[in-house]
């Protein structure tokens, strides 16, 4: 089945620094791709939709300035945490759509990235 | 907008017994539906889908579930759980928002099976 690649699994940084989250597809082509956040007992919150070649689109209320996402191929979207803080620590998930389906079909998520920012 | 509403935020359950988990969706239009499992630190397995046809959604690990129009919901069902299907659901929806169809996910239930 389609596998989807999230790196780091686990980061652990100094406030301040700046963090970033590879999302791959490994098996097919994703011009879309997708970040969420997820906090303890929670649900997942979108935050921004990632475009190939062109900007991300952020959900109301996400700061571009502070989640920067890059969609440089097909196959590859990252999201950079900048100057993090405590308050940024989450679980981050990335999903990804199968360009040869349609917009209704299912996305496949990658195992998430536990970030801790002490 | 579309959206879900998983009623129950934990369910406990022996082992063996079965069990439903609740969802209801709020559209007016064409509705697309799928529920996924989260284990623990990990990220989400779809179990099921619902996009047209049969009301009556099977999927992996023996799950299933029904699409009901005329009470807007699309209940999880599992005749005999086990110990390793403690974890949380969530039920999701598709949302076209911003030129993009867009998953829009429940609050989750967590279920826990007990031996």
């Amino acid at each position: 089945g389609a596998v989807v690649s999230q790196h780091p699994s686990r980061v652990i940084c100094k406030s301040g620094t700046s963090v970033k989250i590879e999302c791959r597809s490994l098996d097919f082509q994703a011009t879309t791709m997708f970040w969420y956040r997820q906090f303890p007992k929670q649900s997942l919150m979108l935050m921004a939709t990632s475009n190939e070649g062109s900007k991300a689109t952020y959900e109301q209320g996400v700061e571009k300035d502070k989640f920067l996402i890059n969609h440089a191929s097909l196959t590859l979207s990252t999201l950079t945490v900048t100057s993090a803080h405590p308050e940024d620590s989450s679980f981050y998930i990335c999903s990804a759509r199968d360009r040869r389906t349609g917009n209704n079909q299912p996305q496949h998520f990658g195992d998430g990235t536990r970030l801790s920012i002490l | 907008a579309q959206s879900v509403t998983q009623l129950d935020s934990q369910v406990p359950v022996f082992e063996e017994a079965p069990v439903e988990l609740r969802c209801n969706y709020s559209s007016s239009v064409s509705v697309y539906l799928f529920w996924y499992v989260q284990y623990p630190n990990q990220g989400l397995q779809l179990l099921l889908k619902y996009l047209s046809g049969s009301t009556l959604v099977k999927g992996i690990n023996g799950f299933e579930a029904e699409f009901n129009k005329s009470q807007t919901s699309f209940h999880l069902r599992k005749p005999s759980v086990h110990i390793s299907d403690t974890a949380e659901y969530f039920c999701a929806v598709i949302r076209f928002s911003g030129g993009y169809n867009k998953l829009i996910f429940g609050a989750g239930t967590r279920l826990a099976v007990h031996p």
